[in-house]
């Protein structure tokens, strides 16, 4: 079946530093979807990419879907603690039968 | 608007017993889910239903029975809880495959 994995599955980042997670799919996504769980909390709706090569962004958040729709990657821009949480990738498989399947996810710390 | 209702929000229960998690969402949803949550496991799909009557198995069915009577209403039974079932437990509800609205979780320890 279809496999959704995330890397890093942890990433620790000074205030102020970078972070991207990947999301790489076993097979060819419809689309993407991006959510965001912060501790004790419940996964909360980003975004979501459709078309191959896409682009968005969400003040500093970048979201890009990979050209053959098997990979997507979130990329944030000087962190700060409220970026504190664990990010998930949920990828639509396209043809067939339609399932949602959701990432292994990225937990972020951010030290002040 | 209320989105997912997740009750109860706690619970303790002992090996052998049995209960029921109710999900309500006010959206009109035709998608209804329900995963489960562990340390490191990330999202796992326990059942899902794709509309009122309608029930699938996900990916860790096992243990779990569900029953969707009516649309706005989604229920996750545990026949005889085992202390392997101890986890975060997340309802969420969509239009078709769109984006997931979940409900605040339902914590449950079985001992």
């Amino acid at each position: 079946g279809q496999q959704v994995m995330q890397i890093p599955q942890y990433q620790h980042v000074q205030e102020g530093e970078d972070f991207t997670t990947y999301c790489n799919s076993s097979t060819t996504l419809s689309n993407i979807q991006w959510y965001k769980q912060r501790p004790g909390g419940h996964p909360v709706f980003l975004i979501q990419l459709v078309k191959s090569g896409e682009v968005k962004k969400q003040k500093r958040l970048t979201f890009q879907f990979g050209e053959a729709k098997k990979n997507s990657s979130l990329h944030i821009t000087a962190t700060q603690t409220t970026d504190v949480g664990t990010y998930f990738c949920a990828g639509l498989n396209s043809g067939g039968y339609q399932k949602v399947t959701f990432g292994t996810g990225t937990k972020l710390q951010v030290i002040p | 608007n209320a989105g997912v209702t997740q009750t109860p929000k706690f619970r303790v229960l002992k090996t052998g017993q049995s209960m029921t998690l109710l999900c309500a969402q006010d959206m009109n949803h035709e998608y209804m889910y329900w995963y489960r949550q562990d340390p490191g496991m990330g999202l796992r799909l326990i059942h899902y239903s794709v509309g009122e009557g309608t029930t699938a198995k996900g990916e860790v069915p096992d243990g779990y029975n569900v029953s969707r009577l009516k649309k706005q209403n989604f229920l996750l039974g545990l026949e005889s809880a085992a202390p392997s079932q101890t986890s975060v437990y997340f309802c969420a509800s969509s239009y078709v495959l769109g984006p997931q609205h979940f409900g605040d979780g339902t914590r449950l320890s079985i001992l």
